[in-house]
């Protein structure tokens, strides 16, 4: 199987503060990750790809300031929410693909409620 | 016009019937073709995936690829209530270019 972990799964945080969420590749090695956000009732948009190694590469309009990727291993890559608002509340979620393949394996996610 | 157009439903058949999901796309460079399955509050599950034209079945699950006409189903066999989620069609360019184009997700409730 190719199993995608995430944690926490829910996260409740106060305003300017900022979270971290991990992202793991359980049985394989990633050398490529993405990370999305997923607004009630919408479909999936992706905010960035990060490969291990290397910075990662964001969409347009998403603030790579605010949004911070690190992909320090082929298992790892983590997401941090900067000085979180509460319009950042969402539900956050990772995949993975291994190398040389096209389909991605999706984490289960992660709901960010900030207060 | 969306790159890939899916009818987002709700669609609610009963059980035991056969289901139709389908996708259209624009873009003839899209290469490689999945099929999610999304429940609530969850992370998409990877259901199908297939490079080229033809069918492609595993268990209960057809996943079909027409390229000429830039159409793909995916079939489900004897339905079962567990089935009930959103399926998310997605396709690919090319390696290099691996960002996944989405459509917008089918509703599907398979009623007792």
């Amino acid at each position: 199987g190719a199993v995608v972990s995430q944690h926490p799964s829910r996260v409740i945080c106060k305003s300017g503060t900022s979270v971290k969420i991990e992202c793991r590749s359980l049985d394989f090695q990633a050398t490529t990750m993405f990370w999305y956000r997923q607004f009630p009732k919408q479909s999936l948009m992706l905010m960035a790809t990060s490969n291990e190694g290397s910075k990662a590469t964001y969409e347009q309009g998403v603030e790579k300031d605010k949004f911070l990727i690190n992909h320090a291993s082929l298992t790892l890559s983590t997401l941090t929410v900067t000085s979180a608002h509460p319009e950042d509340s969402s539900f956050y979620i990772c995949s993975a693909s291994r190398p040389g393949a096209y389909e991605q394996y999706f984490g289960p996610g992660t709901r960010l409620t900030v207060t | 016009q969306k790159e890939v157009e899916q009818d987002p439903g709700p669609l609610s058949v009963p059980e035991g019937a056969i289901v139709s999901l389908n996708c259209t796309y624009s873009n003839s460079a899209f290469q490689y073709f999945m099929w999610y399955r999304q429940y609530s509050r969850k992370g998409p599950e990877l259901l199908m995936y297939t490079y080229s034209s033809g069918n492609k079945e595993d268990g209960r699950f057809t996943a079909q690829v027409d390229k000429s006409s830039k159409y793909i189903s995916l079939f489900i066999r004897d339905s079962q209530p567990s089935d009930s989620a959103t399926y998310l069609c997605a396709m690919v360019i090319s390696f290099g270019n691996e960002k996944l184009t989405f459509g917008t997700g089918t509703r599907l409730t398979i009623i007792p």
